[in-house]
């Protein structure tokens, strides 16, 4: 079965600062990896999706994630956080072979002025 | 209208009432799914289609029933709901990822946020 788990509930840092949301998975076989942001009252938003080989992706609004195999992580990072980046945040999985789309339970990410 | 929309985005319904939530997708996607947010709950999936054909019923109580007339229409109809299921509803589009590009991601529209009394 497949999984993620997003350790932090909240993260909060101060504009300008660098921001990263931790993400790791459990998965059989090649992992297909996502991150996705949601605003109040809005659906979710598709920020950047792991391609096997690129170790660094480079997503939507300055966003990039690290994909670590040994450590089955992939961390959403941002190097100068905007007030406006202030949502929730979700990681998500698919396995091969596999409709399912595996959530985290949601980080949420406060940028103050 | 662009992307994936959504219609009503909130209901609020008896639990006797019968109601059905609308998805529309215009991106030329072949597969179209249901997922259910509620608070504290990481998102749930419900139901997938792919080619108009159910490939996915995850566990969903028949209270919920889809339907799929064509690759850009989703409908969820709702009958004798508990209040347990009041959440947010969220429909998703993409291109199917077994039958093309593994990496397809999906994409969501706003969600209806439902209110069972």
């Amino acid at each position: 079965a497949q999984s993620v788990a997003q350790p932090e509930d909240q993260v909060n840092v101060a504009e300008g600062n660098p921001l990263t949301v931790k993400c790791t998975y459990s998965v059989s076989g090649n992992p297909y990896l996502f991150w996705y942001v949601q605003y109040p009252n809005r659906g979710l938003q598709f920020l950047l999706k792991y391609i096997t080989g690129d170790n660094l992706v480079k997503g939507s609004y300055g966003f990039e994630a690290e994909f670590n195999k040994s450590q089955t992580s992939f961390h959403l990072k941002k190097p100068s956080a905007l007030v406006s980046d202030s949502a929730l945040y979700f990681c998500a999985v698919r396995g091969i072979n596999d409709y399912k789309l595996s959530f985290g339970a949601g980080t949420t990410v406060t940028v103050r002025a | 209208e662009t992307g994936v929309t959504q219609t009503p985005r909130h209901l609020v319904m008896g639990m006797t009432n019968k109601k059905s939530l609308k998805c529309e997708q215009h991106l030329g996607h072949n597969a179209m799914y249901w997922y259910k947010q509620s608070a504290k709950k990481p998102l749930e999936l419900m139901f997938v289609y792919s080619l108009e054909e159910r490939v996915e019923n995850n566990s969903v109580p028949s209270r919920f029933s889809p339907e799929c007339p064509n690759s850009s229409h989703l409908f969820l109809h709702l009958h004798t709901l508990q209040p347990e299921d009041s959440a947010l509803y969220l429909c998703a589009s993409s291109q199917d990822p077994l039958a093309g590009d593994p990496y397809n991601e999906q994409f969501f529209g706003p969600g209806t946020r439902l209110t069972v009394l």
